[in-house]
């Protein structure tokens, strides 16, 4: 059972577009939401994370909202430049638990 | 600081080997969490670890593998009598105490089994 689902699979944008990635959960426990950035041969790290008592994070170009009661978030990439070009995860985790769940990732290319 | 190192980047077995997967938290990070990732998803838990236990193994399955994180040198994850489908990317993840927000994942070990 997937915790968390994550959409679109794959992704293609034009350089200085934005990229629009969705996350939607079911387990209301969740309280801390990271998305990740993973490239080629290397270990996802965080890019940024969101708690749910805001709606909307930024940090640079890239930006997190937060719908509640919805139980979905998506991350937003404004101003898309090739380097982007990596797979994404959200995950999501709640209090007392010892791991993340993440989604099934994204893999964005980004086209000059 | 180096980061979490795990060793090593490729690993390749052939069925029924045994595989040894090393990680070596960052430094003053005494929590270690093993996940795995298969081709085209996302990364499953497998086990969490401090100094000398396992704190939290269900994501492990069940037979064939095993865990450890000695109070010297790395965590270990073990994998007796390798089978095709655990071919995979490995990946070790450490934090500090108590900052479970504070994840540092490594490069991941590559293992394929043939």
């Amino acid at each position: 059972q997937q915790q968390v689902k994550q959409s679109p699979q794959s992704l293609i944008v034009q350089k200085g577009g934005i990229s629009i990635i969705n996350c939607a959960y079911e387990n209301t426990a969740f309280d801390y939401f990271p998305w990740y950035q993973q490239f080629p041969g290397k270990g996802p790290a965080l890019l940024i994370a969101i708690r749910p008592d805001v709606s909307e994070k930024k940090e640079g170009r890239f930006t997190i909202s937060f719908n509640k009661s919805a139980k979905q978030f998506s991350l937003h990439i404004m101003d898309s430049q090739p380097g982007d070009s990596a797979t994404y995860f959200c995950a999501a985790s709640m209090t007392g638990a010892n791991n993340l769940f993440f989604g099934t990732g994204t893999r964005l290319t980004v086209i000059p | 600081n180096a980061g979490v190192m795990q060793n090593p980047r490729h690993l390749v077995r052939r069925r029924g080997q045994e595989a040894r997967l090393r990680c070596s938290p960052m430094k003053g990070h005494s929590h270690v969490y093993w996940y795995r990732q298969l081709p085209e998803e996302g990364l499953k838990f497998m086990v969490y670890l401090q100094k000398e236990n396992i704190i939290d193994e269900s994501g492990m399955p069940k037979e064939r593998f095993s865990a450890e994180f000695p109070k010297e040198g790395p965590s270990i994850l073990r994998i007796q009598q390798v089978v095709r489908g655990d071919s995979a990317a490995y990946f070790c993840a450490s934090s500090p105490p108590g900052d479970r927000y504070g994840y540092t994942f490594g490069s991941g070990t590559r293992l394929t089994v043939v």
